[in-house]
């Protein structure tokens, strides 16, 4: 039981370049989440999802994109990256349902810096 | 809006010593409160879930309470350790399900030998 998985780990993008990062979880929650952690701005939700083929905008979701097509994956896209998306990037998931219900894993982080 | 404050942001203390984290929010309307742990460089780690029904959890020398109608939440360490040394922060999910969290700052705990 891996729990939450991301891929990369560390990356390194120019102004103007994309990406996906990974996140995938074999708990088989149903909720999924992506944060971003920035010094002195604390954990903020970019996108979240409530189930496969479905996502909705957080607390910051402009430059940002996300799919799940399939309930174990949840990918976060950058088209156009910008010096602003330099953070650390978290996904979590969670149980929908049962006595914890909204508990929030979270995994390991994505350290993204864009130049 | 909901905010989440934690305070203070910083605290250190000699091993063996009980401590107390504090969590307060401005919506009492919340579905749940979550305490975490993070380690430098890491991820978050769960320790307690407080359900909004639920006044306290305990999971070993931990110990978290909720008083949603004063907006405030405790995190007790017991007899603690140098291994206890991380940020700890505290999260309040909106009273849905799948409602979004808040997030606290965190407040980043050294605990001396």
């Amino acid at each position: 039981n891996a729990g939450v998985t991301q891929t990369p780990k560390f990356r390194v993008l120019k102004t103007g370049q994309s990406m996906t990062l990974l996140c995938a979880q074999d708990m088989n929650h149903e909720y999924m989440y992506w944060y971003r952690q920035d010094p002195g701005m604390g954990l903020r939700l970019i996108h979240y999802s409530v189930g496969e083929g479905t996502t909705a905008k957080g607390e910051v979701p402009d430059g940002y994109n996300v799919s799940r097509l399939k309930k174990q994956n949840f990918l976060l896209g950058l088209e156009s990256a910008a010096p602003s998306q330099t953070s650390v990037y978290f996904c979590a998931s969670s149980y929908s349902r049962l006595a914890r219900a909204g508990e929030q894993y979270f995994g390991p982080g994505t350290r993204l810096t864009v130049t | 809006k909901q905010e989440v404050t934690q305070i203070p942001a910083a605290l250190s203390v000699p091993e063996g010593e009980n401590l107390v984290l504090n969590c307060s929010f401005t919506d009492s309307a919340i579905y749940n409160l979550q305490w975490f742990r993070q380690d430098p460089g890491k991820g978050l780690t769960s320790l307690l879930l407080i359900q909004s029904s639920q006044r306290e959890q305990t999971s070993g020398r931990l110990n978290a309470s909720l008083d949603k109608s004063s907006g405030r939440s405790t995190l007790y360490i017991a007899a603690s350790q140098p291994g206890d040394s991380a940020t700890y922060l505290c999260a309040v999910r909106r009273n849905t399900n799948a409602g979004k969290s808040t997030f606290g700052d965190g407040t980043t705990l050294t605990v001396k030998p």
